[in-house]
């Protein structure tokens, strides 16, 4: 059984650069939500997604931004990234009406030069 | 504003001895819901212990269980007969239970180091 996995695992980007990153959620899952955890911090909330729709959303600018497939398998994307945005980016899959229990993915590292 | 404080930003236990890690929230939700995750130097976050805030009897899970006092609004992690693996950093989360159902948004707390000492 297969559990969260996200890609790529890390990367380095320059300042005003876009990035994408990839998640598939658990077997049986249809709902990921994305966060951010800077280092040394707890990690924040971005949004949700269930059935290909934005569900519910953190304070985060409109710079960051997702989408969701029939697979269920959700990116997010980062426009004109800022060294701010350097950070761990995990992505939790959960199943809409269930018990509410979160998995998570390893993470994408990311750091903005 | 929901909020989660955890106060202890490092600890350290022998092995084989019980430790606690503290947590203490902020809501004016009737509903609520409690986690605690451990997050070792891969950076998965690991699922350890869930309370709902109607359940009666605090919740445990082998080593792992939750010393639940709901007036003083707090939520500690109590683990028994530490093992070396259990060096990780350790954070206490919330989630508001609405009437459409469970969401994905947790609220986390800063985290507390845990390092075992053989």
């Amino acid at each position: 059984d297969a559990g969260v996995t996200q890609s790529p695992t890390h990367l380095i980007k320059t300042r005003g650069q876009q990035v994408t990153l990839r998640c598939s959620p658990k077997s049986g899952h249809d709902t990921v939500s994305w966060y951010q955890q800077a280092l040394g911090q707890g990690p924040q909330f971005i949004f949700q997604y269930y059935e290909e729709e934005e569900r519910q959303r953190g304070n985060f600018p409109d710079r960051f931004s997702g989408h969701q497939f029939p697979n269920y398998s959700s990116e997010l994307n980062v426009n004109a990234l800022l060294l701010g945005d350097s950070a761990l980016y995990l992505c939790a899959s959960s199943l809409a009406g269930g018990t509410g229990e979160l998995f998570f993915g390893e993470g994408s590292r990311l750091t903005v030069l | 504003a929901q909020k989660i404080t955890q106060t202890q930003p490092g600890m350290f236990v022998q092995e084989k001895e019980a430790v606690t890690l503290d947590c203490t929230y902020d809501t004016s939700d009737p509903s609520y819901g409690l986690f605690w995750y451990k997050q070792p130097s891969s950076g998965e976050m690991i699922f350890l212990i869930y309370q709902g805030s109607y359940d009666q009897q605090n919740a445990t899970e082998g080593r792992y269980s939750l010393n639940f006092q709901k007036a003083r609004k707090s939520a500690n992690l109590v683990i028994s007969a530490s093992q070396l693996g259990d060096s990780a950093m350790y954070f206490c989360a919330m989630r508001e239970i609405s009437s459409s159902g469970n969401t994905g948004k947790l609220i986390f707390g800063q985290g507390t180091t845990l390092q075992v000492k053989p």
